[in-house]
């Protein structure tokens, strides 16, 4: 079955490490996302990325980096620069072109040690 | 800028009660609308879709009317049972930047007692 796989599904993180949040696809989707969801609030654009090795800034972008080097594959790092990184993060992708829905995985919970 | 207001929750009702859930934008451009659900510890699922003005999505049970002139896209359920107990996301996709980008509101907790 098509779908997206994100792991871990639980992350542990040390002061002034970085991590990486893994983020793959095989529905053949162009655009690919990351959110993050903290309690009672909706979630927030991180990054986004339209096309292999292109992306672009979301709305809360510092303290965070992507990579784009493969269509399947969207890799978050959460950087020491980050001083609230827990979080739930939730990885997504797109068709592309108008009205497209995201598709969505199950989501990494991320807590500081 | 875009924006998504969603009814306060959390919401708790009865088995086989009628639900709304409301949900009013801000859009510059001529936005699709799309309610989300996300069960516990999971990513979210697309539940409906209405990509125009008096547009209907349906799909489980569950209704939505894309209105424009009061900017709402409210969701409804004649008779909710206790496997929808989730939180709810109305959402907004403006048009005139393609699907780059979703605007969320910030979800609606539903429980639904037997």
């Amino acid at each position: 079955d098509g779908g997206i796989t994100q792991s871990p599904k639980y992350l542990f993180r040390k002061e002034g490490q970085n991590v990486t949040l893994s983020c793959e696809q095989n529905l053949n989707h162009d655009a690919m996302y990351w959110y993050r969801q903290d309690p009672g609030q909706g979630l927030r654009l991180i990054y986004y990325s339209q096309i292999v090795n292109d992306f672009q800034k979301g709305d809360i972008a510092e303290g965070y980096s992507v990579s784009r080097e493969k269509k399947e594959s969207f890799p978050l790092t959460v950087t020491s620069a980050q001083k609230n990184p827990t979080a739930f993060y939730l990885c997504a992708s797109c068709r592309g072109g108008r009205n497209q829905p995201q598709h969505f995985g199950d989501g990494t919970r991320l807590s500081i040690l | 800028g875009n924006s998504v207001t969603q009814m306060e929750g959390p919401v708790t009702l009865s088995e086989e009660a009628f639900l709304t859930i409301n949900c009013t934008y801000t859009a510059t451009g001529y936005p699709s609308l799309f309610w989300y659900v996300q069960y516990p510890g999971e990513g979210l699922q697309l539940l409906l879709k209405a990509t125009k003005a008096d547009d209907k999505g349906s799909n489980k049970g569950f209704e939505a009317t894309y209105r424009k002139e009061t900017t709402s896209f409210h969701l409804e359920k004649g008779s909710v049972q206790v496997s929808d107990s989730a939180v709810y996301f109305c959402a907004l996709s403006d048009r005139a930047f393609g699907n780059e980008k979703l605007t969320f509101g910030t979800g609606t907790r539903l429980t639904i007692i037997p």
